[in-house]
């Protein structure tokens, strides 16, 4: 079946690069996504890498895609106070429910 | 409005009774999902409306869980005799579904979803 695997804790500095890693397994995944949940407040799209490319740069967020690993990272540069959140990464498989991960929370130390 | 609203935000209720939760989709949108999001997990699909037919129910956990969308935009979940186990944030998103095409990323727009609380 579907699963996707997150660390469920990371913490940087702040001014630090944060990189957060997921593994997923539906290998017939068309997108990727990196979807931000912070208290209170709905999930926010952050971004996403349809499963044919390798790299997609948007500001300071930065997507890799491993597809022969099936393994996606979404690196934040300059990570900010307000950077903090739970990132989930999800895939989109033949239906079009998403597969989420159990969520990554990003702890910023001053 | 201008995002995806849902109805209650909260909801207490005891174990056995029924409850419905509303979603209003972003206007426009033809294809609406629900997910449950249990404490420290991620969402998980439940059932997805491609206008008013549900293209994909198999993420209900089972025949307490119901959901409809009539007229294509307004949808309500439904579950009967609630459990415990039933308390969770049940979200709703929208999106512009197929209309947007397979090779479309399909942002799927989330509501702020509904505190389900079953004592």
């Amino acid at each position: 079946g579907e699963d996707v695997e997150q660390s469920l804790f990371l913490s940087v500095r702040e001014g630090d690069s944060s990189v957060i890693n997921c593994t997923y397994t539906d290998s017939s995944s068309t997108y990727l996504y990196w979807y931000k949940q912070e208290p209170g407040a709905g999930l926010q799209l952050l971004t996403y890498i349809f499963s044919n490319m390798d790299m997609k740069q948007d500001q300071r967020l930065t997507v890799l895609l491993n597809k022969k690993d099936k393994h996606l990272s979404l690196r934040i540069a300059d990570t900010q106070t307000g950077d903090s959140a739970i990132y989930f990464c999800a895939q989109r498989g033949g239906a079009d429910g998403l597969t989420f991960g159990k969520g990554t929370h990003l702890i910023i130390q001053p | 409005g201008a995002g995806v609203s849902q109805t209650p935000s909260n909801k207490v209720t005891e174990k056995g009774k029924y409850v419905e939760l509303r979603c209003d989709p972003i206007s426009g949108h033809t294809a609406l999902y629900w997910y449950r999001q249990s404490l420290g997990q991620g969402p998980e699909f439940l059932i997805y409306f491609q206008g008013t037919g549900a293209a994909d129910d198999s993420g209900l956990p089972n025949d307490r869980f119901f959901a409809v969308r009539p007229e294509g935009s307004v949808s309500t979940l439904k579950i009967q005799r609630t459990e415990r186990g039933d308390s969770a944030v049940y979200l709703c998103a929208s999106s512009f579904g197929q209309a947007g095409g397979r090779r479309s990323y399909n942002e799927q727009f989330f509501g702020p979803g509904t505190r389900l609380t079953v004592l």
